[in-house]
């Protein structure tokens, strides 16, 4: 079955500086790759979300990429702000399989 | 649109209990997922039901079991709890046909 592996595990930015979280995949039939936050004691929220025939996603201030050939897949956070700071977790599934698997997170803090 | 919502939101058993808990998705969602998560193991799948049939089901064992109505809501059952069974138990809908799934606030478990 699909693994998904995501690094680093925390991650510490000073506010306005950038953020890069990587997430590599294993089931190469995986096409739909979403990104979550989440907040203490809150249920993730969808931020950002990618398909296998884009090789790139842009929202504000959050970008994803794609690299299907090494099966891999960032999620970009620039300028960063406090209120960013979350748990970000990628996921990976197949297209109208919502047997999603979880990277297991990346805590990020945004220092003022 | 109302989103997706759980009861109860917090539970506590002791072990060898059983549990149900309740998911209603957003409205026209007819596909409901359900996840635990856990400090240790993350987010991990559990099952999918869609009009009232489990369509996937992840690696768990046969204490953890679900239905649908025929409204879309969904249940899930836990059998003979045990201590690690304690965990944030998510669910989350999707349109038919797309993959984006949206979760509900989840019903957090802890078993004594």
């Amino acid at each position: 079955g699909e693994n998904v592996e995501q690094h680093p595990s925390t991650l510490s930015v000073q506010e306005g500086d950038s953020a890069v979280i990587k997430c590599t995949y294993s089931d190469s039939a995986s096409n739909y790759f979403p990104w979550y936050k989440q907040e203490l004691g809150k249920r993730p929220q969808l931020i950002i979300d990618i398909r296998s025939n884009v090789g790139e996603k842009k929202d504000q201030r959050i970008a994803v990429t794609l690299n299907k050939t090494a099966k891999h897949f960032s999620l970009h956070i620039t300028e960063t702000q406090p209120e960013d700071s979350a748990v970000y977790f990628c996921a990976a599934s197949r297209y109208n399989n919502n047997d999603m698997r979880f990277g297991a997170g990346t805590r990020l803090t945004v220092k003022p | 649109k109302a989103g997706v919502t759980q009861t109860p939101r917090y539970l506590i058993k002791t072990r060898g209990q059983q549990v149900t808990l309740s998911c209603s998705p957003i409205s026209g969602h007819r596909s409901v997922s359900w996840y635990q998560q856990t400090p240790g193991q993350g987010l991990q799948f559990l099952f999918e039901y869609f009009s009232e049939t489990q369509r996937n089901k992840g690696n768990f064992p046969g204490r953890f079991s679900g239905r649908q109505f025929s409204n879309s809501r969904s249940e899930m059952n836990v059998s003979t709890l045990e201590l690690g069974d304690s965990a944030l138990y998510l669910c989350a809908s999707n349109k038919q046909g797309t993959d984006t799934q949206y979760f509900g606030p989840g019903t957090r478990l802890t078993v004594l």
